[in-house]
């Protein structure tokens, strides 16, 4: 069964510095690899996504490296701040190509003050 | 991007009985997904919703368990059947746009299963 592998489980940041949450995907479809935010009693957010035929992205404090040759992918977030305390999900499109995302298993950030 | 509505946003439900979950989406998309996420969990894909046809079930999910209807490219249902204290779950609705945009999800339904 297609996985993804999500790491860490947890993190634990100080105000201002940078956060690195990692996934590793199996076969997939080239389709685009996605972050979302989530908090408690909330529905996960889009955060940033990046198509494969780039090797990074960057959107404000956040920026998504994309390594194809070695199936994996990072989200970083620089400057981090309390208001970022969140679970993080990456994803990677079903090798199917129908659309179906595949979730890692969730990171929980904490950023102290 | 796509705003999703969910209703109800939560639900606390005796065991046997059943609780249809409704997803309306503001704005015509190709792809209707179905999520649960159990507490403190990832999110796993219960089914693909298909306008006019059956749903297309992940392994594990059955459709007598999730019966799920699509009449149309902005609405569908998740029905939870017999539902036992396992089925306690955040259920979510999940849409994606043709040529594969990103995919967005509602709030989500806390069911709460006693």
């Amino acid at each position: 069964q297609q996985q993804v592998k999500q790491s860490p489980q947890s993190l634990i940041v100080q105000k201002g510095g940078i956060s690195i949450i990692n996934c590793a995907y199996e076969n997939t479809a080239f389709d685009y690899f996605p972050w979302y935010q989530q908090f408690p009693g909330k529905g996960p957010a889009l955060l940033i996504a990046i198509r494969p035929d780039v090797s990074e992205k960057k959107e404000g404090r956040f920026t998504i490296s994309f390594n194809k040759s070695a199936k994996q992918f990072s989200l970083h977030i620089m400057d981090s701040q309390p208001g970022d305390s969140a679970t993080y999900f990456c994803a990677a499109p079903d090798i199917s190509n129908t659309g179906k995302l595949i979730f890692g298993q969730g990171t929980t950030l904490q950023v102290k003050p | 991007s796509a705003v999703i509505s969910q209703k109800p946003s939560r639900d606390i439900c005796q065991r046997g009985t059943s609780l249809t979950i409704q997803c309306q989406v503001d704005s015509q998309v190709t792809m209707m997904f179905w999520y649960r996420q159990q507490p403190g969990q990832s999110l796993t894909l219960i089914a693909t919703a298909n306008q006019g046809s059956e749903a297309t079930y992940e392994s594990g999910f059955v459709i007598d368990k999730f019966p799920i209807s699509r009449p149309n490219l902005t609405f569908s249902t998740l029905t939870v059947s017999n539902m036992s204290p396992e089925d306690s779950s955040i259920y979510l609705c999940s849409v994606r746009g043709q040529g594969y945009t990103e995919a967005f999800f509602g709030q989500g339904t806390r069911l709460t299963v006693v």
